[in-house]
């Protein structure tokens, strides 16, 4: 089974923390992505990357940057964590190929207070 | 910019009963995805759905698109609580860069 793993299922933070996701997948997938996902707005695309060392913006990229320094692993950083950053986190991977789909973790609860 | 639009925002309805979500998005597109959310967990891919006219079904779940009127449907039949859950479809531009774009979802809550 593919898995996709995120570090921490809940993080609580301060206004201006730096913060870690991690985010490792164990299907030698070339595609990974960090999703936001808030009550009303569905999911919202933060970054995705298709290579190591290569990362593209998303939709809503801005207060974020990313990492990968590895196939297997995508980090999201929050240099300034602020409270309107307060969110589910969703890690996710695929394949590049047409009939290949999204594999999510399981999501980070983070809380900026 | 892609739009991908759900409706219902939310659907409560009762065991044995038939209804169908939509999902309406904005630029022409070709592959459209539906993912399951149980409370409290991640997204669990239902149907991967590639070409116009596509229809697939699992269980009591059936999902088609057409992709002329831009428009995907996920039919339940004969709804069972196991049902309940947030649905979400998905929608890959035709630039072939696999970014997906999320509907708001669907939350379902089958009464008994």
């Amino acid at each position: 089974d593919v898995k996709v793993t995120q570090s921490s299922r809940y993080l609580v933070k301060r206004t201006g923390e730096k913060v870690f996701l991690e985010c490792v997948q164990d299907m030698d997938h070339e595609n990974m992505f960090w999703y936001r996902q808030d009550p009303g707005l569905g999911l919202r695309l933060i970054y995705f990357s298709y290579d190591v060392k290569m990362k593209e913006k998303g939709d809503i990229p801005e207060g974020y940057s990313v990492s990968r320094e590895k196939k297997e692993r995508f980090s999201l950083i929050l240099e300034s964590a602020s409270t309107n950053q307060t969110s589910m986190y969703l890690c996710a991977s695929s394949l590049t190929d047409v009939n290949e789909k999204l594999f999510f973790g399981s999501g980070t609860q983070l809380s900026v207070l | 910019e892609l739009k991908v639009e759900q409706n219902p925002l939310f659907l409560s309805m009762q065991e044995g009963k038939n209804y169908t979500i939509y999902c309406n998005y904005s630029t022409t597109s070709d592959r459209l995805y539906w993912y399951r959310q149980d409370p409290g967990k991640s997204l669990e891919s239902l149907f991967v759905l590639l070409s116009n006219g596509a229809v697939k079904q699992e269980g009591r779940l059936m999902a088609s698109l057409d992709t002329k009127a831009r428009l995907s449907t996920l039919h339940i039949t004969a709804a069972v609580h196991d049902l309940s859950a947030t649905y979400f479809c998905a929608v890959e531009a035709n630039f072939g860069n696999e970014k997906l774009t999320f509907g708001t979802g669907t939350r379902l809550t089958i009464i008994p």
